[in-house]
């Protein structure tokens, strides 16, 4: 298993600001995720980031908005731009570590309120 | 594409019912089963997980077996404790390169003692 560690674990924000989150984990792995929890919602996989390469996102989200870094195999950044009420979510990362990537260890979660 | 269909909840039981949590998917491929756990406070957990049809996840007395002939991956305890209480979330992943989890709803299971 992966140990995933997650900065900061919540925050209040103003809208228009940017928050950057980031999550640390405890071995090398290639592929890391970010996902949305919205409240009351399930999750919702916003990119994928490998190492050496841009992010991969997924339909409804776009760099600009969630711009990702993944500089080295062990930490990524998530930033949420322009911040607006809409995005109060836990965000969550996770890693593929398992035979083919077969299954994923999550983070504890970054709960952002924006007011 | 891929997608899963998870019980609605929430679901309300008493300490030592039987529990059982529907799940069904629609897959391209031959996808990976998992259930993952969600307690109150905390980040997702893997629960259990079954790679190929008719395999069985187990883990702290929840089973789950892979029915490919009905799509569905249901979660299933003989006695549930208190401690049980969280939500759970039926996903899949399918094994193309990019291994992405897609999710269920998420179920919201209260244990009354």
């Amino acid at each position: 298993s992966a140990v995933i560690s997650q900065k900061p674990s919540r925050d209040i924000c103003q809208r228009g600001t940017s928050l950057t989150i980031q999550c640390q984990v405890d071995s090398q792995v290639t592929m890391m995720f970010w996902y949305r929890q919205q409240p009351g919602q399930s999750l919702t996989l916003i990119a994928t980031a490998n190492q050496g390469s841009e992010a991969t996102y997924e339909s409804g989200f776009v760099i600009d908005k969630f711009p990702i870094s993944r500089p080295n195999l062990t930490f990524s950044t998530l930033t949420v731009s322009n911040m607006s009420p809409e995005d109060s979510s836990i965000y969550l990362c996770s890693v593929g570590t398992g035979t083919g990537y077969n299954e994923q260890f999550f983070g504890p979660g970054t709960r952002l309120t924006v007011l | 594409g891929n997608s899963v269909t998870q019980m609605e909840g929430p679901v309300t039981l008493s300490e030592e019912a039987f529990l059982t949590i529907n799940c069904t998917y629609t897959a391209t491929g031959y996808p990976s089963l998992f259930w993952y756990v969600q307690y109150p406070g905390e980040g997702l957990q893997l629960l259990l997980k079954a790679t190929k049809a008719d395999d069985k996840g187990s883990n702290k007395g929840f089973e789950a077996t892979y029915r490919k002939e009905t799509t569905s991956f249901h979660l299933e305890k003989g006695s549930v404790q208190v401690s049980d209480s969280a939500v759970y979330f039926c996903a899949l992943t399918t094994n193309f390169g990019n291994e992405k989890l897609t999710f269920g709803t998420g179920t919201r299971l209260t244990i009354i003692p």
